[in-house]
C-alpha cells in the first residue's frame, strides 16, 4: 500500500524563524493536504493541493505539490508560539478513492 | 457553522464492555470517515461512508468493531467487547464530496479500556 515519509519528525525553533517540512510518497498522489493538530483536538485542514507544481498560501503558510506528484512541502514563515503543534501531510492516490494516507507527523516546538 | 460533533469526548470503560462512539457530520457533507489515532500507528482509517452507505471497511480491525450510518446526520462506531488494546483517540471526519479529499475532523473521543 501507499506509504508516506514525513520529515523531520520534530523541530525545535526560535520564534521568528522559518520552518520547512516535507512528505514523500512511494507512489503518485492526486491530492496533497496539510493538517495541524493541537493537543486534545482533531486535525485542522490548513492547505489542499490538487495539481502538480501548485503553490498555495494560507497566511504565513505555503505548501507545494511536487512536480513528480510524489512529494509535498510545507513552509511556515516567521513562526510564532501558536504555531506549536503536530503537522500532518496526507495524500490521496487515484486508486484509493476516498482514502487519505497520512504521514507520521512533524512535532513543532517554538521557543519564545 | 458547527463543525463535526463527536460524543463523548472521553470514555473510560472496563474490558469486555460495549462502547458506542457517536458522530454528527457537517450538514451537507456526503462522506463520513472514522479514524483511530495511536502513538504507535498514527492515524488509521477504519471505515468510510458515502451517502450513508459503507464503501470501505477494510481498516476495521476485527469483528468486534462495527459502524453504522442510519441517516445523513448521524453515525456510530461500536466496539463489543472492548479490549485494552482498543484504547486510542477515535476521530470522525466528513467531506462534501463523495469520497472527498478535504476532510474535516471532529474533536475526537479518547477511549480508555482498563
Amino acid at each position: 500500500g501507499q506509504q508516506l515519509n514525513q520529515s523531520p519528525q520534530s523541530m525545535f525553533i526560535q520564534e521568528g524563524e522559518d520552518v520547512s517540512m516535507n512528505c514523500t510518497s512511494s507512489s503518485i498522489f492526486n491530492t496533497w493536504l496539510w493538517y495541524k493538530q493541537d493537543p486534545g483536538e482533531g486535525p485542522v485542514l490548513l492547505i489542499a493541493l490538487y495539481k502538480a507544481g501548485e503553490l498555495t498560501s494560507n497566511g504565513r503558510l505555503t505548501a507545494q505539490f511536487g512536480i513528480t506528484r510524489k512529494d509535498s512541502f510545507l513552509n511556515i514563515s516567521a513562526s510564532i508560539p501558536s504555531d506549536v503543534g503536530i503537522y500532518f501531510c496526507a495524500g490521496q492516490a487515484g486508486t484509493s478513492y476516498g482514502k487519505l494516507t497520512f504521514g507520521q507527523g512533524t512535532i513543532l516546538t517554538v521557543h519564545p | 457553522d458547527a463543525g463535526v460533533i463527536q460524543s463523548p469526548r472521553h470514555e473510560v470503560t472496563e474490558m469486555g464492555q460495549e462502547v458506542t462512539l457517536r458522530c454528527k457530520p457537517i450538514s451537507g457533507h456526503n462522506s463520513l470517515f472514522w479514524y483511530r489515532q495511536t502513538m504507535m500507528r498514527g492515524l488509521e482509517l477504519l471505515i468510510y461512508f458515502n451517502n450513508n452507505v459503507p464503501i470501505d471497511d477494510s481498516g476495521m480491525p476485527e469483528d468486534r468493531f462495527s459502524a453504522k450510518m442510519p441517516n445523513a446526520s448521524f453515525s456510530t462506531l461500536k466496539i463489543q467487547p472492548s479490549e485494552p488494546r482498543d484504547s486510542a483517540v477515535y476521530f470522525c471526519a466528513s467531506s462534501i464530496l463523495a469520497g472527498g479529499d478535504e476532510q474535516y475532523f471532529g474533536p475526537g473521543t479518547r477511549l480508555t479500556v482498563t
